[in-house]
């Protein structure tokens, strides 16, 4: 059963637009929340993260969202660029001393 | 350079034929863990370990065997390996602090024939 789900497994924005990216899951005890980011022939590289305690967290261009009561979150890039196209995983965890779980990513095309 | 090091990048093998991917890291970390990544399925964790010689299955173990004897290194070992094995594998580590987030090394490609 998948704990951490990426629905959409590609979009695609125009550049300069909002990209929203979307991560759903089903265990309400997991308290810490991660995104990467993807590039092909490399590592994931670790975007922004929140805790359960918190709704919003943002970075510069990057906000994350969080939504307790419908086990929600979302990358928000405004404005998106084209060093923005990557595969986007959101994974979850349920302390920092425990195993984290990986969506199955989102690829996201900055479209020209 | 802060950095985690996986080695080979590519390896091409044959069914049987024992082989071991290292992974190293430079940062002090404690975590250290092995993921696959394959199409469709996402990153799935195969072992992970909190601390030199603790060691504890991930989600996907099966035919892999892990090592943690030096806090830097977590050598990622395939006893007999199988064409199912075939896949993009990433080591990664972090401190066990709440907001101390994972390092990833830059993948082994392997094909099992």
């Amino acid at each position: 059963d998948q704990q951490v789900k990426q629905n959409s497994p590609s979009l695609s924005v125009q550049e300069g637009r909002i990209s929203i990216l979307n991560c759903d899951y089903t265990n309400s005890m997991f308290d810490y929340f991660l995104w990467y980011k993807k590039y092909p022939a490399e590592g994931p590289t670790f975007l922004i993260s929140i805790s359960s305690i918190k709704d919003k967290n943002e970075d510069g261009r990057f906000t994350v969202f969080l939504n307790k009561s419908a086990k929600h979150l979302s990358l928000h890039i405004v404005p998106s660029q084209p060093g923005d196209s990557a595969v986007y995983f959101c994974a979850a965890s349920l302390n920092r001393d425990d195993k984290i779980i990986f969506g199955k990513g989102t690829r996201l095309h900055i479209l020209p | 350079e802060a950095q985690v090091t996986q080695n080979p990048r590519y390896l091409i093998t044959v069914t049987g034929k024992k082989l071991t991917v290292t992974c190293s890291q430079n940062m002090n970390h404690e975590y250290m863990s092995w993921y696959r990544q394959d199409p469709g399925l996402g990153l799935r964790q195969i072992y992970y370990s909190m601390n030199v010689e603790v060691t504890d299955k991930g989600d996907v173990p099966e035919g892999y065997k892990v090592s943690r004897k030096e806090k830097r290194n977590f050598p990622l070992i395939l006893e007999s390996p199988s064409p199912n094995q075939t896949s993009l594998y990433f080591c990664a580590s972090s401190f066990l602090n709440y907001e101390s987030p994972l390092h990833f090394g830059n993948g082994t490609r392997l094909t099992v024939t």
